[in-house]
């Protein structure tokens, strides 16, 4: 069994829709949560990232966390074409010491992606 | 945000040669970069952690002599894939951490680089 889980879809919703997309993890110590989106034939980049349980809100973005369900949200509000893309979950340790903190949180368990078409 | 650079972005090469793939952090310092590869339609999988000034750390599974990686300094790190074969065609990426007091883990990620190894 996968570590983390993410409907590969794909997703197709029209322009305006609110999208949900979810991922579940089965590793109790992750405690850094991180979105990625990935357009075709590029690198990831961030959309957002949040620490333990709550949710966090960005423009059209929100990212929610339950780490009682090990169950992570990314709702995107009022989808537009250019959010056509490929979107990544991704999670991490941390640990406090200063060195160790700093290589685990970048050693991220990623999702496989969720393909997201936004038709006009 | 910050911003990392790969290069090339697509390289194609006959089996047998090597080829080497520099990601640079442009507008900041990363003592860490990671190295990546993604098959088509699937997700990251960390091949190795670069340290700058010291040996890198491969993942299980991964050989070190096959993907040679040096971070020589704060703003570069080269990997290189040795004696090519179309099994490693694929897609290269990797990632750098801004290394600024209380940064809590975000990524920057190059724009990759696609290898065909015919």
């Amino acid at each position: 069994q996968k570590e983390v889980e993410q409907d590969p879809g794909p997703l197709s919703v029209p322009e305006g829709a609110i999208v949900s997309l979810n991922c579940t993890y089965s590793n109790s110590a992750f405690q850094y949560f991180m979105w990625y989106r990935q357009y075709s034939r590029k690198g990831p980049e961030l959309l957002m990232y949040t620490y333990s349980s709550g949710n966090k809100e960005d423009g059209r973005f929100t990212a929610q966390v339950d780490k009682s369900s090990k169950y992570i949200s990314l709702f995107i509000r009022d989808s537009q074409p250019s959010d056509s893309a490929t979107y990544l979950c991704a999670m991490s340790y941390l640990l406090m010491e200063a060195m160790s903190y700093l290589l685990s949180a970048g050693k991220s368990t990623f999702g496989d992606g969720t393909t997201l078409t936004v038709k006009p | 945000g910050a911003v990392v650079s790969q290069h090339p972005s697509w390289v194609i090469c006959k089996s047998g040669t090597s080829v080497k793939i520099e990601c640079r952090s442009l507008d900041f310092q990363a003592t860490t970069m990671f190295w990546y590869r993604q098959f088509p339609k699937q997700s990251l999988m960390l091949m190795a952690t670069s340290n700058e000034g010291s040996k890198a750390t491969y993942e299980q599974g991964v050989e070190k002599d096959k993907f040679l990686i040096n971070h020589a300094s704060l703003t570069l790190s080269t990997l290189t894939v040795t004696s090519a074969h179309p099994e490693d065609s694929s897609f290269y990426i990797c990632s750098a951490r801004e290394e600024s007091g209380g940064d809590t883990g975000e990524l920057f990620f190059g724009e990759g680089s696609r290898l065909t190894v015919l």
